[in-house]
């Protein structure tokens, strides 16, 4: 989706280095999330945030951290890349359908990160 | 606790024929169900989804899925094959109003000429 924009789109780096992926949103939307997707696992959380104010963990957020810069910005850092952190890591943003009460998640075109 | 199954990893067609992509959820309270599609080097992007309303989903390029509550699945269809549609496909699921989605493990739809 073009509203949802992740940057870098592809990243090599090395074991220890600190490593940040931004994403930016057009869409308006309150809520935002990162996740990662290995094969074979589908897409897994990692953080989310309902607001500039408010950040929660997913369920594999050790090794990873984030910022809500504002509501169009939301970055993950990883603080010192390992190996197994290599993947495909998608940002999402989403905002409640108060009509049918349904959170509909759109997301960004992915970053592809390999951590030697 | 919510959770999906989708039942086949791959799935095969040629053109003009059929799709069926299977998918099984488990979920305590009413859940939402959605079909997501990932082209090869592409974001995901959302085929249709289904929130308690009319439980036959009509979503875009001719898709269209059914919940049914009895059987637990939530199965995604197209009358027709076409090359375009070659990709991997996430079924995924949350509790009506709550924002964590729980991804399938996906399908990947070959499309034979």
């Amino acid at each position: 989706d073009a509203d949802v924009t992740q940057t870098p789109r592809n990243r090599i780096t090395k074991t220890g280095k600190r490593i940040m992926l931004e994403c930016s949103q057009t869409k308006g939307h309150d809520r935002m999330y990162w996740y990662r997707q290995d094969p074979g696992l589908g897409l897994r959380l990692i953080y989310y945030s309902f607001d500039v104010k408010d950040i929660n963990k997913g369920e594999i957020s050790d090794g990873y951290s984030v910022s809500r810069q504002a509501q169009a910005k939301f970055s993950l850092s990883l603080e010192s890349a390992i190996p197994n952190q290599t993947a495909l890591y998608f940002c999402a943003t989403s905002d409640l359908d108060r009509a049918t009460y349904t959170d509909t998640q759109y997301f960004g075109p992915g970053t592809r990160l390999t951590v030697l | 606790a919510q959770s999906v199954t989708q039942l086949d990893s791959h799935v095969s067609v040629s053109e003009g024929t059929p799709v069926l992509l299977r998918c099984n959820y488990s979920s305590s309270y009413s859940p939402s169900l959605f079909w997501y599609v990932q082209h090869p080097n592409k974001g995901l992007q959302l085929l249709l989804k289904y929130t308690s309303a009319a439980t036959l989903v009509k979503g875009i390029n001719g898709f269209e899925a059914e919940f049914k509550k009895s059987e637990t699945s939530f199965h995604l269809t197209k009358p027709s094959a076409h090359m375009s549609d070659a990709a991997e496909y996430f079924c995924v699921v949350s509790l009506t109003g709550a924002n964590n989605l729980f991804f399938g493990t996906g399908t990947r739809l070959t499309v034979i000429p």
